[in-house]
């Protein structure tokens, strides 16, 4: 079935350090949602991205769509202990011609030391 | 506006009680989703509503059943609660398909122990 996998499932910076999350389905997607969920807290959509090779930023935050709509990237430049928590991309599951499922992705939990 | 809600926050329940948990929203959403999510395990679909008078199965249906009560509420039931079950639910909306682009909403979610 239709899989989607984040690489690393944790990471540990030191506050100013950048960070990487990876995100890799297993099908094309016609588009990738971000998540960020706070400790204890419930997902927060964070954007959507839809076309092929494109780039987003919000603040600090960059996020990419891979050309193939196979994977995506979210970068945040110079961590802040405001960054804590556990980041989700999440793509359209299709079934039948047609779809209102998403699938997550296993998710990466980034810690912020100050 | 309070988004999505969901009651409770917490639950014991014994192996075999059964309960429901009740979520809202006042977004006029169609659409309406329960997850579990388990550590490591990210957010599974456990059903799903697509719009008004329709549910339908997620990845790990079996154990739960569903009502879309109206547009608004969208209420998860476990018949015979079992430990696996321990898990932390979340209700969330949308206002149309993911295939669409529409993004979710999430409820403040529900802490539920099976002993």
């Amino acid at each position: 079935g239709q899989q989607v996998m984040q690489i690393p499932q944790y990471q540990h910076v030191q506050e100013g350090e950048d960070f990487t999350t990876y995100c890799n389905s297993s099908t094309t997607l016609s588009n990738i949602q971000w998540y960020k969920q706070r400790p204890g807290g419930h997902p927060v959509f964070l954007i959507q991205l839809v076309k092929s090779g494109e780039v987003k930023k919000q603040k600090r935050l960059t996020f990419q769509f891979g050309e193939a709509k196979k994977n995506s990237s979210l970068h945040i430049t110079a961590t802040q202990t405001t960054d804590v928590g556990t980041y989700f991309c999440a793509g359209p599951v299709w079934y039948g011609g047609a779809t209102n499922k998403l699938i997550f992705g296993t998710g990466t939990l980034l810690a912020v030391q100050p | 506006n309070a988004g999505v809600t969901q009651t409770p926050k917490f639950q014991v329940l014994k192996t075999g009680q059964s309960m429901t948990l009740q979520c809202a929203q006042d977004m006029n959403h169609n659409s309406m989703y329960w997850y579990r999510q388990d550590p490591g395990m990210g957010l599974r679909l456990i059903y799903y509503s697509a719009s008004e008078g329709t549910t339908d199965k997620g990845e790990v249906p079996n154990g739960y059943n569903v009502s879309r009560l109206n547009k608004r509420e969208f209420s998860l039931r476990l018949e015979s609660a079992a430990p696996s079950q321990t898990s932390v639910y979340f209700c969330a909306s949308s206002g149309g398909g993911a295939g669409q682009g529409y993004e979710q909403y999430f409820g403040p979610g529900t802490r539920l122990t099976v002993t």
